[in-house]
């Protein structure tokens, strides 16, 4: 099975306005970590925001939060107010307490921005 | 966060020559890994760089294909060698420092293409 499924492969948004990439993850680990990416089409990896499976609040950063459900084993990106800039693609990471090393990466979603 | 450099950003390559890649972060980390994007795809992970060892190779990768340096914990290179077309793609390094809660960092990739 898929550590990680984004079953968006593309995504248009009108610019302000809200977006929720989704994220569905696989793990037996009761301990683990959710992150999320952004890769404009420069190419690099910038770390967007972070989730513990224990926290009890969903993260917030900036104008990203991440809608942590735990029991559905979803972690979806909410990208509020969207710009421009955000067109990129998105990738949601797993990294679990057993291997601790290894993060486990989703297929990615192309978000576009619409003027 | 540790700050990464990577080098070179772009080449343009003959098929069976061999690039060497280089990553210096400015601070000493324990994780460095080694990723391929190919285009339109997900990060695969080739290798974990180990320090003063052999790398730890994942399936479908082999050292005589992919040679991997770590004289030192903030320095690490990586060889694609005897390159063919397939071998174009986008080579990102990562460190990771501490525990579960911590993301990867990249490095802003090397974007390879072999004629």
């Amino acid at each position: 099975a898929q550590k990680i499924t984004q079953t968006q492969p593309g995504m248009f948004v009108q610019e302000k306005e809200a977006v929720t990439l989704d994220c569905t993850y696989d793990t037996s680990d009761p301990s683990y970590g959710l992150f999320w990416y952004k890769q404009p089409s420069s190419g690099e990896m910038i770390f967007l925001i972070y989730q513990g499976s224990y926290d009890q609040q969903n993260a917030t950063e900036g104008r990203y939060s991440l809608n942590f459900q735990k029991a559905r084993k979803s972690a979806n990106l909410v990208i509020s107010a969207s710009q421009l800039g955000d067109s990129a693609m998105y990738f949601c990471a797993m990294r679990e307490g057993g291997t601790g090393n290894q993060f486990y990466f989703g297929t990615g979603t192309s978000l576009t921005v619409i003027p | 966060s540790a700050v990464i450099s990577q080098k070179p950003s772009r080449d343009i390559c003959q098929r069976g020559t061999s690039l060497t890649i280089q990553c210096q972060v400015d601070s000493q980390v324990t994780m460095m890994f080694w990723y391929r994007q190919q285009p339109g795809q997900s990060l695969t992970l080739i290798a974990t760089a180990n320090q003063g060892s052999e790398a730890t190779y994942e399936s479908g990768f082999v050292i005589d294909k992919f040679p991997i340096s770590r004289p030192n914990l903030t320095f690490s290179t990586l060889t694609v060698s005897n390159m063919s077309p397939e071998d174009s793609s986008i080579y990102l390094c990562s460190v990771v420092e501490g525990n579960l809660g911590q993301p990867q960092h990249f490095g802003d990739g090397t974007r390879l293409s072999i004629l």
